[in-house]
């Protein structure tokens, strides 16, 4: 199937700093998403984009479809410790019928 | 309130038994699916249903089964598990297409020895 590559793995920040991490694909995805999971708990969903070059916010959250299609990007401003957790992107296949996970990004935040 | 339910929460069992993990959506979403969670490889799906009775293997459906006979629930099936599945599984809803803008349950941790 199709594979995401999500970078970096994990993250140890300071509480205030700012964060990047993105994914890129070999193949188009027709719509990228971004989530987020709490340990112990499911993956709740962060930010949804729908078109090549969109640009989302969601609070702190911004998430930029790339224009190729092959790629996105997640940047969270003033990080503070509740941050923590594991960041997924993942897209949606052209065929509008499955979905392909990255393999994360463990984030830590250092108050 | 809106939400994903899966039963049971933990597992462990024996290879070769058989087992079923339940998972039920009051949302009235016609899209449901599973994955299993893997440490570095994100999460992959294992079978998906884009409504009743209408089932389709994604990217991991090696020794497992699912049903869809009413919209709210989607079991999953492992008639002889192995250790190699012994993993964290999650059920997912959504009411867009394609798992889009999905709502998870809390996972399963399943232990096979």
């Amino acid at each position: 199937g199709q594979q995401l590559n999500q970078s970096p793995q994990s993250m140890f920040i300071q509480e205030g700093e700012d964060v990047s991490m993105n994914c890129t694909s070999s193949s188009i995805f027709n719509t990228w998403l971004w989530y987020k999971q709490d340990p112990g708990e499911g993956p709740v969903l962060l930010i949804a984009l729908y078109k090549a070059g969109e640009l989302t916010s969601n609070g702190r959250l911004t998430a930029q479809f790339g224009i190729t299609r092959k790629d996105s990007f997640l940047n969270i401003s003033a990080s503070i410790p509740s941050d923590v957790g594991i960041y997924f992107c993942a897209g949606q296949n052209n065929a509008g019928n499955m979905l392909t996970f990255g393999g994360g990004t463990r984030l830590m935040v250092k108050p | 309130e809106a939400q994903v339910t899966q039963n049971p929460r933990y597992l462990i069992t024996v290879t070769g038994k058989k087992l079923t993990v339940t998972c039920s959506q009051n949302m009235n979403h016609e899209y449901m699916s599973w994955y299993r969670q893997d440490p570095g490889l994100g999460l992959r799906q294992i079978y998906y249903s884009m409504n009743v009775e209408v089932t389709d293997k994604g990217d991991v459906p090696e020794g497992y089964k699912v049903s869809r006979k009413e919209k709210r629930n989607f079991p999953l099936i492992l008639e002889s598990p192995s250790p190699n599945q012994t993993s964290l599984y999650f059920c997912a809803s959504s009411r867009g297409t394609g798992g889009v803008e999905a709502f998870f349950g809390q996972g399963t941790r399943l232990t096979v020895v």
